[in-house]
């Protein structure tokens, strides 16, 4: 079964609307989530690492004003982009590795299909 | 600079008919090397993990093995429902992962 739970699944929303995405690890604790984003037949891009209690570390290019992160608990972390506009509209997605263990496979949740309109 | 580069980009296949694919990667420390399938819509779902040339994992018609510079992806008799985008990605001596583009894999009846 599923060790990583996301939702929602899929929004539609208007331009300059917030959005929040939760990432949720169901078996395990989680101090290190993962955020991508994902292009219609592109990889998964990495947008920013999210660690429990601190401050969450982005990649080059992504606006951390814009891709708001909160990981508050060991299960749960949150992605909010704020006041979304069309090119924002990607397929996101979060993932966990169960953690202390080097070399752990990261588990992803089914992806969150944003559509700004 | 650090690369993972996935080959055919899409792969049509007739059932029973074996085929591989590619993941080829540069990388200045590798500790691991992962494949996932990913269906539409859908989160990848993990497969195998290979840690060191030479290793070679197992599960169901899929074989995974790896070398130094690549690893291979053996589906062995294919069937319909084997059709998925197959990513690899290797993670870094640092810790994070980084993901090729993905092979698209269709199997026709």
């Amino acid at each position: 079964g599923a060790v990583v739970s996301q939702h929602p699944s899929r929004v539609i929303c208007k331009s300059g609307t917030s959005v929040k995405i939760e990432c949720r690890s169901l078996d395990f604790q989680a101090t290190t989530m993962f955020w991508y984003r994902q292009f219609p037949k592109q990889s998964l891009m990495l947008m920013a690492t999210s660690n429990e209690g601190s401050k969450a570390t982005y990649e080059q290019g992504v606006e951390k004003d814009k891709f708001l992160i909160n990981h508050a608990s060991l299960t749960l972390s949150t992605l909010t982009v704020t006041s979304a506009h069309p090119e924002d509209s990607s397929f996101y997605i979060c993932s966990a590795s169960r953690g202390g263990e080097v070399n752990q496979p990261q588990h992803f949740g089914d992806g969150t299909r944003l559509s700004i309109l | 600079e650090d690369q993972v580069t996935q080959s055919p980009e899409a792969l049509r296949l007739q059932e029973g008919e074996s085929s591989s694919l590619n993941c080829s990667y540069t990388v200045s420390g590798l500790r691991g090397l992962f494949w996932y399938r990913q269906d539409p819509g859908k989160g990848p779902e993990f497969l195998f993990t290979l840690y060191s040339a030479g290793e070679e994992k197992e599960k169901e018609r899929l074989k995974a093995t790896l070398t130094k510079k690549e690893s291979f992806l053996h589906i062995t008799a294919p069937k319909p429902e084997d059709s998925a985008t197959y990513l690899c990605a290797v993670q870094h001596s640092w810790g994070k992962f980084q993901f090729g583009a993905g092979t698209q894999v269709v199997v026709t009846p």
